[in-house]
Parts: structure tokens; sequence; C-alpha cells
């Protein structure tokens, strides 16, 4: 079965500081792929999303994110952190030969300290 | 801009009792989605809808059905609840399948 992983539960940082969050998901052919974020108590926002094309997608509120092929991979970038970005990050995937269902990472945890 | 609603936002029911969901896609949008997130967890896909046929299932249990209705709403009915169905349960809907899926704002469900 197709699965997605993220290489950190929890992620500590100062605000200003660069974020990177990594994902990987497991083979099984055309991919597409997003990241969303889930703010305290609130609803799963898309950050941004690839479908195909230029692998260096810019999403919402300065993030973006590059999908490298070889390595199955598509991290999450913030050259800088603010303290509202602390949430829940997730990465998730749907593969086309799997139908249209969301497959998501276990979710990273991030708390920008002010 | 208009968003996926859901009602009701908390739901607490007694084990053994059955509940009722609502999801309202985003105008336009004909394919709606049901995730299931449990504490600490994160969503998994319980089954999906495009032009009111159901599209995908993932891991649903038998006691859950759903459906979608002809103004492309969509309903999860659950029976015979057990503890461990309490969760946040999120509709999200898309354009058209494959596409990227906007969330609503969950329904969370505490079964007691």
């Amino acid at each position: 079965a197709q699965s997605v992983s993220q290489h950190n539960h929890h992620v500590i940082l100062s605000e200003a500081a660069s974020l990177e969050l990594g994902c990987n998901y497991s083979y099984g052919g055309t991919v597409n792929l997003f990241w969303y974020v889930q703010y305290p108590g609130q609803h799963l926002q898309l950050l941004l999303k690839y479908f195909s094309g230029d692998p260096l997608v810019k999403g919402i509120k300065g993030f973006e994110a590059e999908f490298i092929k070889s390595k199955f991979s598509f991290n999450l970038r913030k050259p800088s952190v603010q303290w509202s970005d602390t949430a829940e990050y997730f990465c998730a995937v749907t593969w086309d030969a799997a139908g249209n269902k969301l497959t998501f990472g276990g979710g990273t945890r991030v708390l920008v300290k002010p | 801009a208009a968003g996926v609603i859901q009602s009701p936002r908390h739901l607490i029911k007694e084990k053994r009792e059955t509940a009722t969901l609502k999801c309202y896609p985003i105008p336009r949008h004909d394919t709606v989605y049901w995730y299931q997130q449990g504490p600490g967890q994160d969503p998994q896909f319980l089954i999906s809808f495009y032009e009111k046929m159901q599209s995908d299932k993932g891991s649903i249990p038998d006691r859950f059905s759903a459906q979608q209705f002809s103004d492309y709403h969509s309903e999860l009915n659950m029976s015979s609840l057990e503890l461990g169905d309490s969760a946040l349960y999120f509709c999200a809907s898309s354009t058209r399948q494959g596409y990227e899926q906007y969330f609503g704002p969950g329904t969370r469900l505490t079964v007691t």
C-alpha cells in the first residue's frame, strides 16, 4: 500500500529561523502532492500543491516546496518563520493509480517561540 | 469565498446510538470526501463521492454509510456507535476528481 512519511514529529524553533519539513512517499506511479496546515483548533488549509511542471512550487504565507522525483520527496520550506506559523503541518499525496483519496503523513507539530 | 460547511460542529452521543453528519461542498464542487481524524492522528480517508456516485472507499466501518444527494451535499450515517468512533470528522470537496481538496471545519464527535 502507498504510504507517506514525515521525518519529524515535533519541531521547535525561534522566530526568524528557517524551517524545512521533510516528506517522502512510496513509489506508485504518477503522484499529486500537497502540504496542508492545521492551526490549533482549526481545519486543514491548503498551503501549496504540485501536479506537474516546475518542481519548485510556491504557496501561501511564504511557504514553498520542492518536488524531487528521484528521491520521492516533497519537502516544505520557509526562510523565516513567525510565531503565527505555530501549527501542525501535513504532507499528503494522491496516486493516480489509486484513486483520489489523500494519504497523509503523520504530521509535524511546529512550535515557533517568540 | 464560500467554504465547505459541516454540521453539526460538535456532537455528543452514547454508545450504540446513531449519528448523522452533514457536509455542504463549495458551490460547483461535485466531489466530496470524508476523513476521520482520531486524537493525535493524521486524517484517514473513509469514502468519497463523485456526481452522486460512490467513487472510492477507504477504511470505513460497515456500521457507517454515506451518500451524496442531488444538490451535492453529503451525509455520513454512523450506527451502533463505539467509544473508538470519537474523532474529528472532516469533509472535503473538489471541483472534480484528482484536484485539490478543500476541507470543512469538521464535526467533533464524542461517544460516551
